[in-house]
């Protein structure tokens, strides 16, 4: 998990919030993801970014926003058009995304969300 | 399109057992595979990968994987399992054209004293 942070740990939701997840590495990672995981699902992409200020859809993206402003620093929002928001959330960074080099992600520690 | 599949939902070893976790692929182009570990409420750690080269490669704790180009696999290998080795286990691969990573459903280790 080091070089990449995420808090909190745990978050709690009403219905109808919208809450935000933060992700900050200081591994100067150009590329950064997050990663929801759903037990017995695997881990499905959300968004990234590849460079600040510029971002994709992953496969589940609806209901997710994010910005990238700075490099070191990748928020998540979980709006409340997420209907079903309660998993275990990854943010992860690599060093190069899109075509070749084969670097690895480096994951942080994760927040569970909890829909009340 | 990209997939990986992990046939076995969990993986039972006696301690002192070889362990071996299975990963088969499909890409169009070259593959890039990765093995990654997670324990409970943690993220995932980087245990090995291949991009190129020889086609046993070796990671972190002692895990090692083969690469198979003709049954398109990347099993994930432990001579002799310990009972820390018990964890989630994941594969992801990714085109080499496309950044994308795509895991697998993950793999659950039990390894018992």
């Amino acid at each position: 998990d080091g070089g990449i942070t995420q808090s909190p740990k745990y978050l709690f939701r009403k219905e109808g919030q919208n809450v935000t997840l933060s992700c900050e590495q200081n591994l100067n990672h150009d590329a950064m993801y997050w990663y929801r995981q759903d037990p017995g699902q695997g881990l499905r992409l959300i968004y990234y970014s590849q460079i600040v200020n510029d971002f994709q859809k992953g496969d589940i993206a609806e209901g997710y926003s994010v910005s990238r402003e700075k490099k070191e620093s990748f928020p998540l929002t979980v709006t409340s058009a997420q209907k079903n928001p309660t998993a275990f959330y990854l943010c992860a960074s690599s060093m190069v995304s899109g075509r070749a080099l084969g670097h690895e992600q480096f994951f942080g520690p994760g927040t569970r969300l909890t829909v009340l | 399109a990209q997939s990986v599949a992990q046939p076995e939902d969990q993986v039972n070893v006696a301690e002192g057992n070889p362990l071996t976790v299975k990963c088969t692929y499909s890409v169009s182009g070259n593959p890039y595979l990765f093995w990654y570990v997670q324990y409970p409420n943690r993220g995932l750690q980087f245990l090995l990968k291949y991009i190129t080269g020889d086609n046993l490669v070796k990671g972190s704790y002692g895990f090692e994987a083969e690469f198979n180009k003709s049954q398109t696999s990347f099993h994930l290998k432990k001579p002799s399992a310990l009972v820390s080795d018990s964890a989630l286990y994941f594969c992801a691969v990714r085109d080499e054209g496309w950044g994308k990573l795509q895991f697998g459903a993950g793999t659950q280790v039990v390894v018992t004293p």
